[in-house]
């Protein structure tokens, strides 16, 4: 059984923070890491996705994945009101259909 | 469309109704995907198409369960004698490609389901 595991919430952060999400997964096999954005009462949407140990950076949001410890984490610098929303991890097995995590909610207040 | 279509949007039934969802994915996709998303939960797999193909049926929690996508385009989701525990969104997605390589889900906006 595949397991992708994360952190309900939530997390709370003020405005201009950096916001810190991780992920852990059990298939020691997994090779590529999603990172989806869920607005809540909406369908998700990929943000970011990693294949390579280390850091990848898009805008505001940093991927970093450590495959020897098995986790991988979203960081989201100068939080804004509008990144509130719900961070799903997705970790595609071998047939690479994802599993995902439960999620985790993210509330940046002003 | 320029999206993912999911039709009814919501849904009611009342215990042991039979329901069917909708899925129209984006024009070219290969695979299409069904996924069951509870309340705080994330995504829970269901089903996977390629084309017309059912590949991967092992994410559907009962025989009352049944999926098709006869011409390889719009998908629908039937569920029989509906139970309390099926209430849930019912999230569909399509990709390009096919599983062998990742490729970008993109996701419709999800039928509600309330089973009274």
């Amino acid at each position: 059984q595949k397991e992708v595991e994360q952190n309900s919430g939530p997390l709370s952060v003020p405005e201009g923070a950096i916001a810190s999400l991780n992920c852990t997964y059990s298939d020691r096999g997994s090779q590529s890491f999603f990172w989806y954005r869920q607005y809540s009462g909406k369908s998700p949407e990929l943000i970011m996705f990693i294949y390579s140990n280390g850091d990848k950076e898009d805008g505001r949001f940093t991927a970093q994945l450590n495959k020897a410890s098995q986790y991988v984490s979203l960081l989201i610098r100068d939080s804004q009101p509008s990144d509130s929303a719900t961070y799903l991890c997705a970790v595609p097995g071998g047939s690479y259909i994802p599993t995902f995590g439960r999620g985790t909610s993210l509330i940046v207040h002003p | 469309g320029a999206g993912v279509s999911q039709s009814p949007r919501y849904k009611v039934a009342k215990r042991g109704q039979d329901v069917a969802l909708r899925c129209d994915p984006i024009s070219g996709h290969v695979s299409l995907f069904w996924y069951q998303q509870a309340l705080g939960q994330g995504p829970e797999f269901l089903t996977y198409f390629q084309n017309e193909a059912q590949l991967d049926k092992s994410g559907l929690p009962s025989d009352r369960f049944f999926a098709e996508r006869p011409e390889g385009s719009v998908s629908t989701l039937k569920i029989q004698r509906t139970q309390q525990e099926d209430s849930a969104v019912y999230l569909c997605a399509s990709s390009l490609g096919t599983s062998g390589t990742y490729n970008e889900q993109f996701f419709g906006p999800g039928t509600r389901l309330t089973v009274l």
